[in-house]
């Protein structure tokens, strides 16, 4: 069984770093073709691809973001983190981490995680 | 200008049908791309429908109706999708996705209100 949980502060100050957590289960990051993106999504707005990671390491950044983002992973704890830095109230969304196997579709998502940026 | 274009939302009533567009920038050729969708219910991660390239390459999501489907119209540059037998279920955002220039990209969404 799949699972995917995404974990991290629920509040943070503007310009501050924000480091969230997916720890996964039923799957491997280490078996070829697995990788792990993240999504967030603001209040009532729609969904935007933030940053992937692939099970040979190679990663992948939204173009306007990317100078923000660090995504790693922790294949022995079955974690994929994502740090993104300088932190602003737009960034104010839920934080979704996705499977996705062979480039075929995100087939499980956590269930989300609301990071409200604010002093 | 936006890589995707949907609409912001789409009114149906019961057992008609909708057809959900997804219009790719100028410049940027439908054909080449598999277009995904997904369905997304307040306060739920998104959910896999399917993913359309050409009718020699698709992927109906596990547990997906076939009242779903996808297609392409190559005149408008979009991607569709098409839900037929429209049901109270159905009302969601949906979002389309492609894979472009080494980043998924999503749609601004659409919300079908079936009523």
């Amino acid at each position: 069984q799949v699972t995917l949980r995404e974990s991290g502060p629920a509040l943070v100050k503007p310009t501050q770093t924000l480091t969230l957590t997916c720890t996964f289960s039923g799957f491997s990051l280490s078996t070829s073709g697995m990788c792990v993106s993240w999504i967030r999504q603001p209040p009532g707005k729609a969904l935007e691809w933030l940053a992937r990671i692939d099970w040979d390491d190679d990663k992948y950044y939204s173009t306007s973001l990317k100078t923000r983002l660090t995504i790693s992973k922790d294949t022995s704890k079955n974690q994929v983190v994502l740090t993104m830095t300088n932190m602003d109230p737009v960034d104010t969304a839920t934080y979704y981490c996705a499977r996705m196997v062979e480039m075929a579709q995100f087939d499980y998502w956590g269930q989300g995680t609301l990071v409200t940026v604010s002093s | 200008q936006a890589v995707l274009t949907q609409p912001s939302s789409l009114s149906a009533s019961p057992g008609a049908s909708a057809s959900l567009t997804c219009t790719l920038r100028s410049g940027i050729n439908v054909g080449t791309y598999r277009i995904y969708w997904y369905q997304q219910k307040p306060g739920s991660p998104p959910q896999y429908l399917l993913r359309y390239k050409s009718d020699s390459d698709k992927q109906q999501g596990s547990g997906v109706p076939r009242r779903f489907s996808g297609s392409k119209d190559a005149s408008a540059n979009a991607g569709i999708l098409l839900i037929s037998g429209l049901q109270s279920e159905d009302e969601a955002d949906y979002y389309c996705m492609i894979w472009h220039s080494s980043a998924w990209v999503f749609g601004g969404g659409t919300k079908l209100t079936v009523l």
